[in-house]
């Protein structure tokens, strides 16, 4: 039982390139988030997932772009990369409304640097 | 708006003495309030929610409504709980979709 596993963990991008970060569950999960961590703030939330198919904005969605085609997976997607989108990448899980506690499963991060 | 409030960046105490770390929020509703702990290398976990009142690993935290607080608390500080602390904060989502509103953690560092 994996959790929530997350690649890539380290990633450099020249500005203007494009990439997906991507995440996937085992745990069978109906709801899925992105979350971005800046130095020294508190983790920001760029989308979520309350499952297959349905996705919507958090805080901070600008610059990014997500979908949630199966259960398991919540790929972020970004278009055009800024160096403001330097940041570490959090993806969580949680089971949600009902069968939830309260309790998102995250993801290890991913660290992003744009140059 | 909500909004999670640790007003310490970094708190540093002695093993075996008492821990405290604030957590101040603002949000008009009934709020369901987190604490999430990241030790180093690890991923960021759940140490206690307000509304299980339970004790995790020798910490606690009460709810207080009319100070918009909900500090961490620990009696006697061992090596083991240096970590990042995050206060979290969910508000009412309509969807039950428990987004979590984080406050910028604090980092604990116990001495031995």
């Amino acid at each position: 039982n994996a959790g929530v596993t997350q690649t890539p963990k380290f990633r450099i991008l020249k500005i203007g390139q494009s990439m997906t970060l991507q995440c996937a569950q085992d745990m069978n999960h109906n709801y899925m988030y992105w979350y971005r961590q800046d130095p020294g703030m508190g983790l920001k939330l760029i989308y979520y997932s309350v499952g297959a198919g349905i996705t919507d904005k958090g805080e901070v969605p600008n610059g990014y772009n997500v979908s949630r085609s199966t259960t398991e997976d919540f790929p972020l997607r970004l278009e055009l990369a800024a160096p403001s989108q330097t940041s570490v990448y959090f993806c969580a899980s949680s089971p949600g409304h009902g069968g939830g506690t309260g309790e998102l499963f995250f993801g290890e991060g991913s660290r992003l640097t744009v140059l | 708006a909500q909004r999670v409030t640790q007003p310490e960046k970094l708190l540093s105490v002695f093993k075996g003495a008492p821990v405290e770390l604030k957590c101040n929020y603002s949000y008009s509703g009934s709020p369901e309030l987190f604490w999430y702990v990241q030790y180093s290398r690890q991923r960021l976990q759940l140490l206690l929610r307000h509304i299980s009142r339970e004790s995790i690993k020798g910490f606690t935290a009460d709810l207080n409504k009319g100070e918009t607080s909900f500090h961490l608390k620990k009696p006697f500080a061992q090596e083991e709980d240096s970590a990042m602390y995050y206060c979290a904060l969910s508000g009412d989502s309509g969807a039950g979709s428990y987004q979590l509103t984080f406050g910028k953690g604090t980092k604990l560092s116990v001495i031995p």
